[in-house]
């Protein structure tokens, strides 16, 4: 069985500081990891992916995540945080079946 | 090249009813996916499916609930005698092909509301 966790219900962080939100995972095999966004009364947006390969990955938005196999993470991050970031962010891992499971998401709240 | 499209964007029933959301997917896109989005919670999987074919049905409640992706048309997902608790938002999702490393994409959502 596979799992996804984002230990934070909500993440609170000031324009211009450096942000984090964290997603850990539990996978037999391979993990194909995705960071999405959504914002209010919206779908989700695709940010990154992981497949294989340098375990820093860019992103949409100025967005980053690091890919840590011993640590079973893939935190999202970006170096200087903007109002507009605030959304909800979901953490995703693919099976080779096609399905995603979802982490239950962190609301990033950044404040002017 | 137009995104996946989901209408009617707001639905509301009584308990009793049915309800039938659609999708289109992405032009080029045979894999749609419905996702079940309940207040304050993350989504759910619900089912998984290939044009005329349901690959991955293991998140669908076993009664009220089926869906369908035919050869021509939006994809269905039809709810029948709806309760209360079936009030949330449900996303389609779609991807070109049937590959863990291909990430999706969203509908904006239909919402119902059960009254």
């Amino acid at each position: 069985a596979q799992s996804v966790a984002q230990p934070e219900d909500q993440v609170n962080v000031a324009e211009g500081n450096p942000l984090t939100v964290k997603c850990t995972y539990s996978v037999s095999g391979n993990p194909y990891l995705f960071w999405y966004v959504q914002y209010p009364n919206r779908g989700l947006q695709f940010l990154l992916k992981y497949i294989t390969g340098d375990n820093l990955v860019k992103g949409s938005y100025g967005f980053e995540a690091e890919f840590n196999k011993s640590q079973t993470s893939f935190h999202l991050k970006k170096p200087s945080a903007l109002v507009s970031d605030s959304a909800l962010y979901f953490c995703a891992l693919n099976t080779n079946a096609g399905k995603s499971t979802f982490g239950d998401g962190t609301t990033l709240t950044v404040k002017p | 090249n137009a995104g996946v499209m989901q209408n009617p964007r707001h639905l509301v029933r009584r308990r009793g009813q049915e309800a039938r959301l659609r999708c289109s997917p992405m032009k080029g896109h045979s894999h749609v996916y419905w996702y079940r989005q309940l207040p304050e919670e993350g989504l759910k999987f619900m089912v998984y499916l290939q044009k005329e074919n349901i690959i991955d049905e293991s998140g669908m409640p076993k009664e009220r609930f089926s869906a369908e992706f035919p050869k021509e048309g939006p994809s269905i997902l039809r709810i029948q005698q709806v309760v209360r608790g079936d009030s949330a938002a449900y996303f389609c999702a779609s991807s070109p092909l049937r590959t863990e490393s291909y990430e999706q994409y969203f509908g904006p959502g239909t919402r119902l509301t059960v009254t």
